[in-house]
């Protein structure tokens, strides 16, 4: 099963760039990543998703190179309430969209 | 937007006690997933629906068990509670089919079996 690895935990400033990358060597060739959101007591929210090379939306871009073997979640200009666990997750097209949830990064940003 | 609902946001019962967990989705999904997230583990897949009456086992159904007679309803059961299942339960659904529709998560239940 397609398995991802990103890092535990990272720590950012108001209005910085954070980019958390995350590693998907075996992933399947009809698999998409997709990134969520976790705040404490609270379900996962959807930020964005994407196959190959880059997509963004009104939140975050996502950077995926050719070999999609890695992602990365481009978060513009965090501000504190941006402080949350995110998960880099691959669905797993051939089985209804399956999600194999890793660790997440907490990510942890200061003023 | 997608609205996930779960009857209880906290809930504790006690060992042995019949558990009805309820979720409640309102976009016509067909698909609705059960989850548990404990610290350290992550998220783990209980049980799925694709349909109504249909059910699937996910990565750790034991001692779980659930029911889909509606399609915006689906249930997760703990016919008898033990303390190893005192978790966080969040509920998703999704549109069906295969691709890469999003699932949409409820608020979670947080659940202590003393």
């Amino acid at each position: 099963l397609a398995k991802t690895t990103q890092p535990i935990s990272m720590d950012s400033y108001e209005g910085q760039e954070v980019n958390i990358t995350c590693s998907h060597n075996n992933i399947a060739t009809n698999d998409y990543i997709t990134w969520y959101q976790q705040f404490p007591s609270q379900g996962p929210r959807f930020i964005i998703q994407g196959y190959k090379t880059k997509v963004t939306n009104e939140v975050a871009s996502l950077f995926i190179p050719a070999d999609r073997k890695s992602s990365t979640l481009s978060l513009p200009r965090v501000s504190l309430s941006d402080t949350a666990v995110y998960y880099c997750l691959v669905v797993l097209y051939n089985q209804g969209g399956k999600l194999i949830f890793g660790q997440g990064t907490e990510l942890s940003v200061k003023p | 937007d997608v609205k996930v609902t779960q009857s209880s946001r906290y809930l504790v019962k006690r060992t042995g006690e019949k558990v009805f967990l309820e979720c409640v989705q309102d976009m016509d999904h067909e698909n609705m997933f059960w989850y548990r997230q404990d610290p350290g583990l992550g998220l783990r897949l209980i049980y799925f629906s694709y349909d109504v009456k249909m059910k699937e086992k996910g990565d750790i159904p034991e001692g779980y068990s659930v029911s889909r007679e509606k399609k915006e309803r689906f249930s997760l059961i703990l016919e008898s509670a033990s303390t190893n299942q005192t978790s966080m339960y969040l509920c998703a659904s999704r549109s069906g089919g295969q691709g890469i529709e999003t699932q949409y998560f409820g608020p979670g239940t947080r659940l202590l079996v003393l």
